[in-house]
């Protein structure tokens, strides 16, 4: 069966820090891989997608940025932290057809201070 | 564009009661349409899809959700709620050879004892 396992858990960074989240994804090949935010006040934000090694497509100019170095592994960054860049991060994977359910990772919990 | 309405922020219900939890659509052609639910610091489950055939759709935990398309509503129901079911619960869509979801912003469903 397929799993999607997010780490850390938590993270708490002082602002200018630099940021890595990773993501990876067992029992499929080939998936689409997505970041998402979800702030405090519950709505999601879809920030990166990725159809392919390689392939990022991003959605909301910012602070962050994502690479898909292997097939099933993808990894959001950033080079210096902002306040603003607090939040719940999650990532998801679908297989790779239209109508596919998002499958989301547990989250990060990041806290940017 | 796509969009996916949620106009209740909290839906509260008694434990045994009739639980509903509203949402419209509006997505060009025909609509790919999901639940989802999120328990507090967790990533988002999958519940249930409609694709296409029967608007009446059955899923996890006892809940279903029916497409109407003259209305361009896709409410999840459950017949009896229970305590555990006190959580947050995202409506989504999208349309064909679109790989992004459209989220609603959430519903806070309060299931009272």
């Amino acid at each position: 069966s397929q799993t999607i396992h997010q780490w850390p858990a938590t993270l708490v960074q002082p602002v200018g820090s630099p940021l890595s989240l990773e993501c990876t994804v067992e029992g499929t090949s080939n998936p689409n891989l997505y970041w998402y935010r979800q702030a405090a006040g519950r709505g999601l934000q879809l920030l990166f997608y990725s159809v392919g090694i390689g392939q990022i497509s991003s959605e909301v100019p910012q602070n962050l940025s994502a690479s898909r170095p292997q097939d099933r592994q993808f990894i959001l960054s950033s080079k210096k932290l902002l306040l603003s860049d607090s939040g719940f991060y999650l990532c998801a994977w679908s297989d790779d057809h239209n109508n596919s359910p998002l499958h989301f990772g547990n989250g990060t919990r990041l806290t940017v201070t | 564009a796509q969009s996916v309405a949620q106009p209740e922020d909290q839906v509260n219900v008694a434990e045994g009661n009739p639980l509903t939890v509203k949402c419209t659509y509006s997505v060009s052609g025909n609509p790919y349409l999901f639940w989802y639910v999120q328990y507090p610091n967790r990533g988002l489950q999958f519940l249930l899809k409609y694709i296409t055939g029967d608007n009446l759709v059955k899923g996890s935990y006892g809940f279903e959700a029916e497409f109407n398309k003259s209305q361009t509503s896709f409410h999840l129901k459950k017949p009896s709620a229970l305590v555990s079911d006190s959580a947050l619960y995202f409506c989504a869509a999208l349309s064909y050879g679109n790989n992004r979801l459209a989220f609603g912003k959430g519903n806070q469903v309060v299931v009272i004892p």
